[in-house]
């Protein structure tokens, strides 16, 4: 029969252009959120991270945008590249003691044409 | 950033071998390990998080006796997957935390036969 599975976003774009990802997490007990970007047959990648008592945080070409409100993340590659295809997840943690136990989002596959 | 090795990167087996990936934390020392499942163009689940010299906590749904989880020091973690079976293939990546921030490693393809 059919196997049924996941299927992930997909974000297409010219190098050069800005890229925007979109997240929406669960838990409104979750104080720190990162993105991560995975390339093929590799691990997650640490992108920029924010925690909770802020709404926006900038890095290198990135900048990621919390809104608590409505449980919503977001991750803004500027001057995008051939190099940032990947894919991209959000991951949250619940706090508490746990840390560094992630629920990461359905994640995003981002291609870069030249 | 402090770096997590995984090994192997990859691995066959046949089906009812069981298969040890090791986890190591080689510039910190991570208190917490926490151990994920990829499959296929899905995103990472946890499976287990394990505390130094304590026992794993499973997350619902992982059986604790397919997959064994040993944390014996502060720079090492193993999972073992015992009686593999093909549906087991998967990619697995462990992450270290020694507190404030976690650390992932690269990763093991596993494909069972």
């Amino acid at each position: 029969g059919e196997s049924v599975g996941l299927h992930l976003p997909t974000l297409s774009v010219q190098e050069g252009d800005n890229s925007i990802i979109n997240c929406a997490y669960s838990n409104s007990a979750s104080d720190y959120f990162i993105w991560y970007k995975q390339e093929s047959g590799k691990g997650p990648q640490f992108i920029i991270d924010i925690r909770s008592n802020m709404d926006k945080r900038q890095g290198q070409r990135v900048t990621v945008l919390l809104n608590k409100t409505v449980k919503h993340l977001s991750l803004q590659i500027a001057a995008t590249q051939p190099g940032d295809s990947a894919v991209y997840f959000c991951a949250e943690n619940a706090g508490g003691t746990s840390y560094g136990k992630l629920t990461f989002g359905q994640g995003t596959i981002l291609t870069v044409h030249p | 950033g402090a770096v997590v090795s995984q090994h192997p990167s990859w691995v066959i087996c046949k089906s009812g071998t069981s298969v040890k990936i090791e986890c190591r934390s080689l510039d910190f020392q991570a208190t917490t390990m926490f151990w994920y499942r990829q499959f296929p163009k899905q995103s990472l689940m946890l499976m287990a998080t394990s505390n130094e010299g304590s026992k794993a906590t499973y997350e619902q749904g992982v059986e604790k006796d397919k997959f064994l989880i040993n944390h014996a020091s502060l720079t090492l973690s193993t999972l073992t997957v015992t009686s593999a079976h093909p549906e087991d293939s998967s990619f697995y990546i462990c992450s270290g935390s020694g507190g404030t921030e976690a650390f992932f490693g690269q990763g093991t393809r596993l494909t069972v036969v």
